[in-house]
């Protein structure tokens, strides 16, 4: 596609509840970048991608969080019995050959966990 | 660990003023360096970006950053801001090729 695209745009969970966040990347690129920002702060690095393989999953804030991109293009977002702190805007970015021009990000997912 | 910090919160300027966003980067071999905005319910952009060579930059919209190695610098500025430059502006550097750290944000609202 054009752009990043991410859905839902805006996810109200139940605390305790699973919710699934997914990503759909510019065709071809081989990065995928999954980023938390939490209100009034930067983006902060959750996990990266390159094709299908899962090479950093440093940034995950707990075994509650897994993520997946089982074909190389599409990813998804995983967060199991979701708790307050969760509640951020979940940002996907695709990056082609050669991360270091920069990624294109997506709009976001804004998650409210109450 | 790698870091990059913004200094300023919250800047306010009337339009035409100039502008000057500081950004410093923690050292960590390959660096490379990027300033994204985010306008109001928008998704990032980016606006620069250096990776080498000419150490001031040129970016869209009339933006532009210097790169200065011994300072960790690479303050964004702009001659003379517009209302339509209110944003919240990032910068972040890019650590071994795989690894963006962004600063917290300066939020910057230009008063018609």
């Amino acid at each position: 596609g054009a752009g990043v695209s991410q859905s839902p745009r805006y996810k109200v969970a139940k605390r305790g509840q699973d919710v699934a966040l997914r990503c759909d990347p510019i065709s071809g690129h081989v990065s995928l970048f999954w980023y938390q920002q939490a209100l009034g702060q930067g983006p902060e690095f959750l996990t990266y991608f390159q094709n299908e393989a899962q090479l950093d999953k440093s940034g995950l804030p707990s075994d509650r969080f897994f993520a997946e991109r089982p074909e190389g293009s599409v990813s998804t977002l995983k967060i199991q019995r979701t708790q307050q702190e969760d509640s951020a805007v979940y940002l996907c970015a695709s990056s082609g050959e050669g991360t270091a021009y920069g990624y294109t990000f997506g709009s976001g997912t804004r998650l409210t966990v109450v | 660990a790698q870091s990059v910090s913004q200094h300023n919160h919250h800047v306010i300027l009337s339009e035409a003023a100039s502008l000057e966003l500081g950004c410093n980067y923690s050292y960590g071999g390959t660096v490379n360096l990027f300033w994204y905005v985010q306008y109001p319910g928008q998704h990032l952009q980016l606006l620069l970006k250096y990776f080498s060579g000419d150490p001031l930059v040129k970016g869209i919209k009339g933006f532009e950053a210097e790169f200065i190695k011994s300072k960790f610098s690479f303050n964004l500025r702009k001659p003379s801001v517009q209302w339509s430059d209110t944003a919240e502006y990032f910068c972040a550097g890019l650590y071994n090729n795989n690894d963006m750290r962004f600063g917290a944000g300066t939020r910057l609202t230009v008063k018609p």
